[in-house]
């Protein structure tokens, strides 16, 4: 069975300081990878993904995640927060069977204070 | 965002009343999703058309009735809702679905209130 799961509902941060969202999953064959991000009354924005290749994967907005293959996470990171970072991120794992599948977490809340 | 646009932005319905949500994308792709967000769950899928065949209906209620009349547009037809079907209705494009490379593109929502 194919899950994610993101042990956070919420993250604090201060502006400026680094960001870690948590993300774990769980596949049967190769895995792939995505991070979401969703703004009040919004859908979710596309940030990056990891198919194969180099496990620092760069995406949007100065965003990036690890894979780690041995503890099976994509934690997503960035130096420096932004209160415009405020937002709902999800983290997804692609059915290797069946590439329509998505897997979603269920969402973490990141908060950026100024 | 503006690839992928959804009509109405918010629908507020009774149990007996029959609604259309509607779903356009302007990427030229290939496959369309429809999604269902509630609070604090995952995202569900609910149904996959691949140049618009339906290949995935997951377990969803006769209640929502997709149509896909081409690979831009996608509709779902709502009757005789309960309100626990109240969410964000979430559609998504992509371009090359049979591919491990391929990206979901969404949409802003529709928010459905069933009273």
């Amino acid at each position: 069975a194919q899950s994610v799961a993101q042990p956070e509902d919420q993250v604090n941060v201060a502006e400026g300081n680094p960001l870690t969202v948590k993300c774990t999953y769980s596949v049967s064959g190769n895995p792939y990878l995505f991070w979401y991000v969703q703004y009040p009354n919004r859908g979710l924005q596309f940030l990056l993904k990891y198919i194969t290749g180099d496990n620092l994967v760069k995406g949007s907005y100065g965003f990036e995640a690890e894979f780690n293959k041995s503890q099976t996470s994509f934690h997503l990171k960035k130096p420096s927060a932004l209160v415009s970072d405020s937002a709902l991120y999800f983290c997804a794992v692609r059915n290797s069977n069946n590439f329509n599948k998505f897997y979603f977490g269920s969402g973490t809340k990141l908060n950026v204070k100024p | 965002e503006t690839g992928v646009t959804q009509t109405p932005r918010h629908l507020v319905m009774g149990m007996t009343n029959k609604k259309s949500l509607k779903c356009e994308q302007h990427l030229g792709h290939n496959a369309m999703y429809w999604y269902k967000q509630s609070a604090k769950k995952p995202l569900e899928l609910m149904f996959v058309y691949n140049f618009k065949e339906q290949t995935e209906n997951n377990s969803v209620p006769s209640r929502f009735s997709p149509e896909c009349p081409n690979s831009s547009h996608l509709f779902l037809h709502l009757h005789t809702l309960q309100p626990e079907d109240s969410a964000l209705y979430l559609c998504a494009s992509s371009q090359r679905p049979a591919e491990s490379t391929d990206t979901q593109y969404f949409g802003p929502g529709t928010r459905l209130t069933v009273l």
